[in-house]
């Protein structure tokens, strides 16, 4: 299995552009998740899916972010417009029941000068 | 109050000496626990559950106390490999996890 693959590894963009993060699960996998994590905050839970619904969005910072999970392959994250403050290391996460805890993609670094 | 506190460290210790972590969690209800581990600039990844009887892996042994709410991490014979940030992790049951923030363990020859 290749686990879970998160697109880009880093990404640099400017302040009020749009930024789109990838993730694909593990296959089998019915629930996912996306984690930010900064030295401040730690990793946070911005929002998770369970079959493809998502179920709590309530660690979503703002307007400026929204996700998808259109298929039980794919979801995005996306920020428009990105802030500096945006700036962190943005985990996605699968795993097929709470008592077999998560498997983590790469991440995907951003900045956002 | 944080739902699951840990000590931040640094905790630096000699190869071959034994360290133990702990964490506390606020919520009764918590149902699953787990360590991660996670190195500098890669993602966390799964060390180990902890259940009430313990478990062990190797050098790694892990405990859970309900009635005081902590989990704690034993590590024996410490290698230089197992420099890292060790995550303690909660979940409800609710189908997320809640993560502490880590405690940063760096063994030295």
């Amino acid at each position: 299995d290749a686990g879970v693959i998160q697109s880009p590894r880093h990404e640099v963009t400017e302040m009020g552009q749009e930024v789109t993060l990838r993730c694909k699960p593990i296959s089998g996998h019915n629930s996912l998740f996306w984690y930010r994590q900064t030295m401040m905050r730690g990793l946070e839970l911005l929002i998770y899916f369970n079959n493809n619904v998502p179920i709590d969005d309530s660690g979503m910072p703002e307007d400026r972010f929204s996700a998808k999970m259109p298929n039980a392959s794919f979801s995005t994250l996306k920020i428009q417009p990105s802030e500096p403050r945006d700036s962190a290391v943005y985990f996605c996460a699968s795993s097929t029941k709470d008592s077999y805890g998560y498997t983590f993609g790469s991440g995907t670094r951003l900045t956002v000068v | 109050r944080k739902e699951v506190e840990q000590d931040p460290g640094p905790f630096n210790v000699p190869e071959g000496a034994t360290v133990a972590f702990n964490c506390t969690y606020s919520n009764s209800a918590s149902q699953s626990f787990f360590w991660y581990r996670q190195d500098c600039r890669k993602e966390p990844k799964l060390l180990m559950s902890v259940y009430s009887s313990g478990n062990e892996d190797g050098r790694f042994t892990a405990q859970l106390n309900r009635a005081s709410q902590y989990i704690s991490l034993l590590i024996r014979d410490s290698k230089l490999s197992d420099s890292a940030t060790y995550l303690c992790v909660v979940n409800k049951g609710s189908g997320k996890s809640t993560f502490g923030d880590g405690t940063t363990l760096t063994v030295k020859p």
